[in-house]
């Protein structure tokens, strides 16, 4: 059931730079999305998210964009941080229900 | 900050032995769900609870798992009979509202089934 999909298993970004983060969706009947950080041994932590009445939503150095015609999400963080190194994975959610669907992660390294 | 507590934070039990996860999801939430990820795997959904009953519930959470709020701050995680492929990071999450609102995650249980 791969619903959410994040297609770069890693991505190493020098600090300062951009890191730009990307997602996939097949179900169009979703309606919000989540972007959270984990580092290991801890939970997820919430970043950031976007209704699909959106196509931006900024919050610091995180940016998150929504394309619903190519049913993709991307989530840009400027600078780059040697503490953002982390895993970082996208979710969605579907109106009228519960569960939020993860995708696989990305794992981001920000070199200093 | 408030956050989502869970104990124990690693439990190994023995193949058909039962363990219950315990959560402390934040005060105010009245949202509560049970994830897992197994090593290597992505986060998956396993259950959410809602005024003391289930309201959602994955195709993974079969009759082995059962959840409960036995008092008006613990959520609970059971597994009756677990098997080796029951081991796994198992977090809590809450979230105040359903809605386009996030959930909060616990530090997660680490579950090994030997």
């Amino acid at each position: 059931d791969q619903q959410v999909k994040q297609n770069s298993p890693s991505l190493s970004v020098q600090e300062g730079r951009i890191s730009i983060l990307n997602c996939d969706y097949t179900n169009s009947m979703f309606d919000y999305f989540l972007w959270y950080k984990k580092y290991p041994a801890e939970g997820p932590t919430f970043l950031i998210s976007i209704s699909s009445i959106k196509d931006k939503n900024e919050d610091g150095r995180f940016t998150v964009f929504l394309n619903k015609s190519a049913k993709h999400l991307s989530l840009h963080i400027v600078p780059s941080q040697p503490g953002d190194s982390a895993v970082y994975f996208c979710a969605a959610r579907r109106s009228g229900t519960y569960k939020y669907i993860f995708g696989t992660g990305t794992r981001l390294k920000v070199l200093a | 900050e408030p956050e989502v507590t869970q104990t124990p934070s690693h439990q190994v039990t023995q193949m058909g032995q039962e363990v219950i996860l315990r959560c402390v999801p934040i005060s105010n939430h009245l949202y509560f769900y049970w994830y897992r990820q197994i090593l290597g795997q992505k986060v998956e959904f396993l259950v959410s609870f809602y005024n003391n009953e289930i309201s959602e519930k994955s195709e993974i959470f079969d009759d082995q798992f059962s959840v409960e709020r036995p008092d008006g701050s613990n959520f609970t995680l059971k597994i009756r009979s677990t098997k080796l492929e029951d081991s796994a990071m198992y977090f809590c999450a809450s979230s105040s509202r359903t809605g386009n609102t996030e959930a909060f995650f616990g530090q997660g249980t680490r579950l090994t089934v030997v």
